[in-house]
C-alpha cells in the first residue's frame, strides 16, 4: 500500500478554520484519498475521499494539489467536537481488496 | 451511529481462554471488515469477508478466526488468549466487495482486557 505522512499532532482554536496536510508522494493513479477520524473511545468516521478534483461535504471540504503528491482536510469552523485523530489514507482502487490502511494519523487538538 | 452493531461492548477473560466478539453489518451491507487496536500498534487490518467469503487478510495471528455467515453477521475467534491481546476490536461494514470510492462504517468496538 502506498503510504502516506502526516503531522503527529495540531493545535486549533474554536470557531478557527483547521488545515490538516497529507503528504502521499508514492499515490498510483488508482489511488482514492480517504479521510477518516478517531473521537475518543469511538470506532474511526468517514470524513471525506476524493480521487482528483476537490470535494466539499458538509463536514469539510478536500483539496488536493494538482500531481497527487499531497492533500488539506480543511474544516471550516473548528468546534471542540472536532478534537480527534485524522487519519489520510490511501485507497487503491486496482486490486482486489479495498482494505483502509490505517497510520498513525494527526491528533487533533482544539482550543476553547 | 453507524448502523454497525458490535457486542459485547467490553469483555475481561483470562489467558488461555477463547472468545468470541460478533458484528451485525449495516443493513444491506455485504462486506465487513475486522480492525484490532493496541495502544502500541494503532489500527491493524486483520480480515475482510464479503457475502460470506473471505476477501482479504490481514496481520491476523493463527489463534484468531473469523467468518461471516448467511444472514451477513460476522464473528471473530480469538483463542489461547495472551495478555498482549488486550485491544479494542473493531468492525466495520461497507455496502459492496470495496469499491474504493465507497466509505466504511465502523462499530464502536468490542473491549478486549485478558488478564
Amino acid at each position: 500500500d502506498a503510504k502516506t505522512t502526516q503531522p503527529n499532532s495540531m493545535e486549533s482554536n474554536e470557531e478557527e478554520p483547521v488545515h490538516l496536510p497529507c503528504n502521499h508522494s508514492t499515490i498510483s493513479g488508482t489511488d482514492y484519498i480517504h479521510w477518516y477520524r478517531q473521537l475518543p473511545s469511538q470506532g474511526p468516521e468517514y470524513v471525506i475521499h476524493g480521487l482528483t478534483s476537490n470535494v466539499n461535504n458538509r463536514m469539510a471540504s478536500l483539496a488536493i494539489a494538482e500531481d497527487r503528491k499531497s492533500s488539506t482536510l480543511i474544516l471550516h469552523r473548528a468546534t471542540l467536537r472536532d478534537a480527534a485523530v485524522y487519519y489520510c489514507i490511501l485507497r487503491d482502487n486496482g486490486g482486489s481488496n479495498y482494505k483502509l490502511t490505517f497510520g498513525k494519523g494527526t491528533l487533533l487538538t482544539v482550543n476553547p | 451511529d453507524s448502523g454497525v452493531t458490535q457486542t459485547p461492548k467490553h469483555l475481561i477473560t483470562a489467558t488461555g481462554q477463547r472468545v468470541t466478539l460478533r458484528c451485525s453489518p449495516r443493513s444491506g451491507d455485504l462486506s465487513v471488515y475486522w480492525y484490532q487496536q493496541s495502544l502500541d500498534q494503532g489500527l491493524q487490518f486483520l480480515i475482510q469477508y464479503y457475502n460470506g467469503e473471505e476477501r482479504a487478510k490481514g496481520n491476523i495471528l493463527e489463534r484468531f478466526s473469523a467468518q461471516q455467515f448467511p444472514d451477513l453477521h460476522s464473528e471473530l475467534n480469538l483463542s489461547s488468549l495472551e495478555l498482549g491481546d488486550s485491544a479494542l476490536y473493531f468492525c466495520a461494514s461497507s455496502a459492496g466487495q470495496g469499491f474504493a470510492g465507497g466509505e466504511l462504517f465502523f462499530g464502536e468496538g468490542s473491549r478486549l482486557t485478558v488478564l
